[in-house]
């Protein structure tokens, strides 16, 4: 059984435009990270957020984090055609050190 | 190598045979994680080791499934007796400690026939 919940499944943008994506999770963590997979390739971390944290910003990344919600988005500024990818959120449970556990993933494309 | 590096990166077996499949995590790496990822859908956990150590095989689907660190570095999973659900991507995946910042390989593809 996988964590997290992302929505939307899919999403279609052009290029310039912001891209959000949002995680939903069910029981309490220590944080919760996103990861990017290219089509046939592995998954490349992104960025991550502790529990005590609210807002993240790693360069056209912004991650926030609503724990009372259980619940993070990610915000991608300025999309290119190279961010055309699937999008994860894992989740790192407060009793299970070490283990990380996926959501299904957002898939998206980015046209010219 | 600089990454993660998973042989062979394609296999495909016959039901009822039995794979191997290998995992060169980056040097130094304490953890290493092995995932299963199924066509649409996010990445499964299977096992995670800690050095030699297999602290967590929850996520093994039967017993069928093994996996080793004898030395703390490289990994096999191996798969007994394959079954067409074992068809699947299985990544793995090592980190400096525990479960933050997971650096992945390509994975290996397995088809089952």
């Amino acid at each position: 059984s996988q964590q997290g919940e992302e929505d939307p499944q899919a999403l279609s943008i052009q290029e310039g435009e912001n891209a959000t994506m949002n995680c939903s999770y069910k029981t309490s963590i220590n944080n919760l990270q996103w990861y990017r997979q290219n089509s046939g390739r592995g998954l490349v971390h992104l960025i991550l957020i502790r529990s005590n944290e609210r807002e993240k910003h790693s360069g056209r990344l912004r991650v926030t984090l609503d724990t009372s919600k259980k619940s993070s988005s990610l915000l991608i500024t300025a999309s290119r055609a190279a961010d055309t990818a699937s999008y994860f959120c894992a989740t790192d449970a407060d009793d299970s050190w070490g283990k990380l556990q996926f959501g299904a993933g957002t898939q998206v494309v980015v046209t010219p | 190598g600089a990454g993660v590096s998973q042989s062979p990166r394609y296999k495909v077996a016959k039901r009822g045979q039995d794979v191997a499949l290998r995992c060169d995590p980056i040097s130094g790496h304490v953890s290493l994680f092995w995932y299963q990822q199924a066509l649409g859908q996010g990445p499964e956990f299977l096992t995670y080791f800690q050095n030699e150590a297999q602290l967590d095989k929850s996520g093994l689907p039967s017993d069928r499934f093994f996996a080793e660190r004898p030395e703390g570095s490289v990994s096999t999973l191996k798969i007994q007796r394959t079954q067409q659900e074992d068809s699947a991507v299985y990544l793995c995946a090592s980190s400096l400690q525990g479960g933050e910042k997971l650096f992945f390989g390509s994975g290996t593809q397995l088809s089952v026939l």
